[in-house]
């Protein structure tokens, strides 16, 4: 099983809709997580930090559910410029950062 | 406060030859993380590094890949004889401490012609 597994998509939505995207990880040591963002060909960038009560950015929402070790993240009023592929990120015990292969996301007009 | 600094940008190198990249943390972050994304994969774990310690290495390949954070300077990522299957984009990212989130560079793109 991979550290961290993402459905690779590519998620296809129009502007204005809601997408969810799940994240998995297998160490269940594992005690931070985070959602980034990569755009074609650039370096990635925080999105935002995934806290166990579950945390809200705006139209982003992240949420961890330790029992079943998965983390999510949903967007509401998809924007074109959310266009991009989302990669959840999980710190394994030694503290290093171990990032899923990222969900593509395309919204559309 | 400058961000992650890498260079060079861009780099070609005929197969057999060495390609050197840098990275240069941001100020006063003494984790920095190695990954490559070969084009359209995702982000792969090279290593771990903090202050003159290799932590992880277990993403690097066993032959010719070799990585350090010295004392002072910038971290290195070392690729010997390098091969055409080393054509990518290397990231580096560091980060204050453990357990919080970790900023990158721009990458380095490596062309093995």
């Amino acid at each position: 099983r991979k550290e961290v597994e993402q459905d690779p998509g590519p998620f296809n939505v129009p502007e204005g809709a809601t997408v969810a995207f799940n994240c998995t990880y297998s160490n269940s040591a594992s005690q931070s997580f985070f959602w980034y963002r990569q755009d074609c060909r650039k370096e990635p960038k925080l999105l935002m930090s995934v806290y166990s009560s579950g945390n809200e950015d705006g139209r982003f929402t992240a949420q961890l559910n330790r029992a079943s070790q998965y983390i999510s993240l949903l967007i509401r009023d998809s924007k074109l410029s959310d266009s991009a592929t989302y990669l959840c990120v999980v710190n394994t015990p030694n503290n290093d950062m171990r990032f899923g292969a990222g969900t593509r996301l395309t919204v559309k007009p | 406060n400058a961000g992650v600094m890498q260079n060079p940008r861009h780099l070609v190198r005929r197969r057999g030859q060495e390609a050197r990249l840098r990275c240069s943390p941001m100020k006063g972050h003494s984790h920095v993380y190695w990954y490559r994304q070969l084009p359209e994969e995702g982000l792969k774990f090279m290593v771990y590094l903090q202050k003159e310690n290799i932590i992880d290495e277990s993403g690097m390949p066993k032959e010719r890949f070799s990585a350090e954070f010295p004392k002072e300077g910038p971290s290195i990522l070392r690729i010997q004889q390098v091969v055409r299957g080393d054509s990518a984009a290397y990231f580096c990212a560091s980060s204050p401490s453990r357990e919080t989130e970790a900023f990158f560079g721009q990458g380095t793109r490596l062309t093995v012609v």
